[in-house]
């Protein structure tokens, strides 16, 4: 089975700006969770979606939102970026009922300047 | 909500040695335990976890160990080599009717093999 892929890796942005990236899990897999990783606070639960529905949120302000497609392909919008913003965003995927085993992404490296 | 303490956040040991990270969490309601692998710019690679109705589980050079009363779970590495470097992260979650996905982290470890 192909792993989770995630789109674009590297992304560059300007303060102010937004930004959308994308996940496609693993196929049969209905639950995507995404994952904000900085050398400071290392890994931050975002949201969790499983079947067009997000189930689960972290403590993330309303800049942040996504949503999960009828395929389970998933994205997340950051909207008026901020500096602090520069991190490494991972999804992963999940059967999403039972078995818990998340299985991550490469994720995309966004740098806001 | 969930805190996870991971400890040392950097470990040295030589080839062969054993190396053992430790996380501990608070809130008892946590019933699942993963550990991941995250090599230098790749993703984080899920190598073994352990789920509360368990107390050890193995897998080869690698095993983890859970205590719920102390709520503190462990990895351990026995015969540690060269391309076991990396970081390590610890997690834990809550089941919630099986709805529960949220996995919180610890800070990570950075493990050291020397040839």
């Amino acid at each position: 089975k192909a792993g989770v892929t995630q789109t674009p890796r590297y992304l560059i942005k300007t303060r102010g700006q937004q930004v959308t990236l994308s996940c496609s899990p693993i196929s049969g897999h209905r639950s995507v969770s995404w994952y904000q990783q900085t050398p400071g606070q290392g890994l931050q639960f975002l949201f969790e979606y499983f079947s067009e529905t997000q189930r689960n949120k972290g403590n993330f302000p309303g800049r942040f939102s996504g949503r999960q497609f009828s395929n389970s392909r998933s994205e997340m919008n950051v909207s008026t970026l901020e500096l602090g913003d520069s991190a490494l965003y991972l999804c992963a995927s999940s059967l999403g009922t039972g078995l818990k085993e998340q299985y991550f992404g490469p994720g995309t490296r966004l740098t806001v300047t | 909500g969930e805190n996870v303490e991971q400890h040392p956040s950097t470990l040295s040991v030589q080839e062969g040695d054993s190396a053992v990270i430790k996380c501990t969490y608070s809130d008892s309601a946590s019933n699942y335990f993963p550990w991941y692998k995250q090599e230098l710019g790749k993703r984080p690679q899920l190598i073994i976890d352990i789920r509360s109705n368990v107390g050890e589980k193995k897998d080869q050079r690698i095993a983890v160990t859970l205590n719920k009363t102390a709520k503190h779970f462990s990895l351990h590495i026995t015969e540690t080599q060269p391309e076991d470097s990396a970081v390590y992260f610890c997690a834990a979650s809550m089941d919630s009717g099986g709805s529960n996905y949220k996995l919180t982290f610890g800070k990570g470890t950075l493990l050291t093999v020397n040839p």
